[in-house]
């Protein structure tokens, strides 16, 4: 059973620019979450997506947004970077019901410069 | 609010040498603990899920134990290839989706 898939692995750009971030779940998952990982702030959750629905959301600006489609995937667009957006995005897939484990991507590594 | 406090921050061992890893939590009706093993640069690995006061779960050299206050990572003759951070986390009653703690960075020296 294929994994969690994110792309692109690595991002560089510029502040004030937007960025697109995509994450194919694990087959048959339905829950797509998003984290922000810094080595200052640990683990943060952005948002989580179940059949194409927002169903809970982190404490981030409304600079952090999110979608999913029909077939589960899911992306994350950044407006308007800043400098303290720098971090690994890592996207993590679930089941949805029952249980909570996640399975997490591989991440993508933003750096704003 | 779920709260997860992991401790120690960092571990350095040897070889050979058995330690454990300590998850301590607050939440309002537990779901589930997970442990999650983390390579430099890469996405979190997940290891165990415990439900219950009471329950261990093992993997090769890992076993996980939960109390209703907190989880141990117990990790025997360790070799350099477990070297990684190791993330607990919880999911409540309140809001399933996982908190997670700092993490603890695991060194182990050959």
């Amino acid at each position: 059973k294929a994994g969690v898939t994110q792309t692109p692995r690595y991002l560089i750009k510029t502040r004030g620019q937007q960025v697109t971030l995509s994450c194919s779940p694990i087959s048959g998952h339905r829950s797509v979450s998003w984290y922000q990982q810094t080595p200052g702030q640990g683990l943060q959750f952005l948002f989580e997506y179940f059949s194409e629905t927002q169903r809970n959301k982190g404490n981030f600006p409304g600079r952090f947004s999110g979608r999913q489609f029909s077939n589960s995937r899911s992306e994350m667009n950044v407006s308007t970077l800043e400098l303290g957006d720098s971090a690994l995005y890592l996207c993590a897939s679930a089941s949805g019901t029952g249980n909570y484990e996640q399975y997490f991507g591989p991440g993508t590594r933003l750096t704003v410069t | 609010e779920d709260q997860v406090t992991q401790s120690p921050e960092a571990l350095r061992l040897q070889e050979g040498e058995s330690s454990s890893l300590n998850c301590s939590y607050t939440v309002s009706g537990l779901r589930g603990l997970f442990w999650y093993r983390q390579d430099p640069g890469k996405g979190p690995e997940f290891l165990f899920t415990l439900y219950s006061a009471g329950e261990e779960k093992e993997k090769e050299r890992l076993k996980a134990t939960l109390t209703k206050k907190e989880s141990f990572l117990h990790i025997t003759a360790p070799k350099p290839e477990d070297s990684a951070t190791y993330l607990c986390a919880v999911s409540s009653g309140g809001s399933y989706i996982p908190t997670f703690g700092r993490g603890t960075s695991l060194i182990v020296h050959p």
